[in-house]
């Protein structure tokens, strides 16, 4: 079983403050780094599928990085908001095979 | 709307029973996915699916089944096998890569 790893498990963030944390992968046979926002009583939905080493997505205030090289994401909100409180998950994808290896998340909770 | 369905939300299975939650996507995927999360913990794959008559054992296999006789349909069985059921499932589907899973809304397991 592939080791996908994230801290913090959890965080508490002030509203306005940003924050980030840490998606670290095997750096061996990459495809693809996914992240996905699950809030409470809500499926999870893609924030990013990223696949070239060096990316940076954006979608509003969130962004992400990608270090293939040495296996690791870090996942940053900008000017955080109550709306963003949610378990954000990441996921790998080998170069074989067509399934994700989820990692344990990190439950963002956002404080007014 | 395009999406997928998975039904019934709440499930309550009685000791020695077998159970089938219901995963239904009109979507076009062709790769769909189950998963199963307990409290505290990540995402674990059970079943997948790249076509029609073809499916593969996830990271946690033993006690459930599948079958896949229609593009739109992935249907998990809990067996009496599981010794441990009372868990979160999470159905998932996804077009070509890298493109991102789609995730239903869930079914809650619980042992009565």
């Amino acid at each position: 079983i592939l080791n996908v790893e994230q801290s913090p498990q959890s965080l508490h963030v002030q509203e306005g403050d940003s924050t980030n944390f840490t998606c670290s992968f095997p750096s061996s046979n990459f495809y693809a780094l996914h992240w996905y926002r699950w809030e409470t009583a809500k499926s999870p939905e893609a924030l990013f599928v990223m696949t070239l080493n060096g990316d940076e997505k954006k979608k509003g205030r969130i962004s992400a990085t990608l270090n293939t090289k040495e296996g690791y994401s870090y996942l940053y909100i900008k000017g955080s908001q109550p709306e963003d409180s949610a378990t954000y998950l990441c996921a790998y994808s080998a170069a074989a095979g067509n399934k994700l290896t989820f990692g344990g998340g990190t439950r963002v909770l956002v404080k007014p | 709307d395009g999406g997928i369905t998975q039904s019934p939300k709440y499930l309550f299975r009685k000791e020695g029973q077998n159970v089938t939650l219901s995963c239904e996507q009109n979507l076009n995927h062709d790769a769909m996915y189950w998963y199963r999360q307990d409290p505290g913990q990540g995402l674990r794959l059970i079943y997948y699916s790249q076509i029609v008559n073809d499916f593969q054992k996830g990271d946690i296999a033993e006690g459930y089944s599948v079958s896949r006789e229609k593009k739109e349909s992935f249907p998990l069985t809990v067996t009496s096998a599981q010794k441990n059921p009372t868990a979160f499932y999470l159905c998932a589907s996804r077009g070509p890569r890298p493109q991102p899973q789609h995730f239903g809304d869930g079914t809650r397991l619980s042992i009565l």
